[in-house]
């Protein structure tokens, strides 16, 4: 069954420090999606991008944060200068159709990032 | 303000038992989602419901639109459904807003 896959599946980085977490969504998908999960907090949705470009996007997907389909295939998330607050697990997802639709989304196993 | 509030949000159960766990929301959706999150922190999607109610093996959704209610029940639970149960709808046009979760632990 085909998948979505996230790597890396962990990344330490420092405060300050640039990081790209990168995705490979399902192959037909058209929509792909960023959610992050703040360890013992519920999912938060950050972004979403369709016919490369972003769709909407939450209060929390401020400057610091880009995103990109630079080849057709991989979706990463890049934070330009990581803070602390940054520390949590990122999902990729995406999905045939629109959320509103009910299409079912296809998640990604998870990076877990940590900011010292 | 929560637009998804999940209850309980902890539970816990003997195996063999009907499990159900509940999730209301307050802005007007299409449809609504159920996700099961394993201890290793993937997620997975249970169901998507616009209406009425979805069967998937043990597991059964229902949703009242009118009410903007929705139910997960898993009969004859076993401890390998243990995971946290989340519903999340969604807002504007392409964007899921998730409730905090239900965590169920289920004990042989």
């Amino acid at each position: 069954e085909p998948e979505v896959t996230q790597t890396p599946s962990h990344q330490v980085t420092q405060m300050g420090q640039e990081v790209i977490l990168r995705c490979v969504p399902i192959s037909n998908h058209l929509y792909f999606y960023w959610y992050r999960q703040i360890l013992g907090q519920k999912v938060e949705f950050l972004v979403s991008f369709y016919n490369n470009e972003i769709s909407e996007k939450s209060e929390i997907f401020d400057d610091q944060f880009s995103v990109e389909r630079p080849d057709g295939s991989n979706f990463t998330l890049k934070i330009r200068s990581t803070k602390l607050e940054d520390s949590a697990m990122y999902f990729c997802a995406s999905t045939l159709g629109l959320a509103t639709t009910g299409e079912t989304q296809y998640f990604g196993p998870g990076t877990r990032l940590l900011v010292l | 303000k929560n637009e998804v509030e999940q209850s309980p949000q902890n539970l816990t159960a003997q195996e063999g038992e009907f499990i159900t766990i509940n999730c209301s929301y307050s802005v007007g959706i299409s449809a609504l989602h159920w996700l099961q999150q394993h201890p290793g922190g993937g997620i997975v999607s249970l169901f998507m419901l616009s209406s009425g109610k979805k069967k998937h093996g043990r597991l059964i959704a229902t949703i009242n639109i009118q009410e903007k209610h929705s139910s997960l029940h898993i009969t004859a639970s076993h401890p390998r459904d243990s995971a946290v149960y989340i519903c999340a709808v969604p807002l504007g046009t392409d964007k899921l807003i998730f409730g905090t979760g239900t965590r169920l632990q289920v004990f042989p």
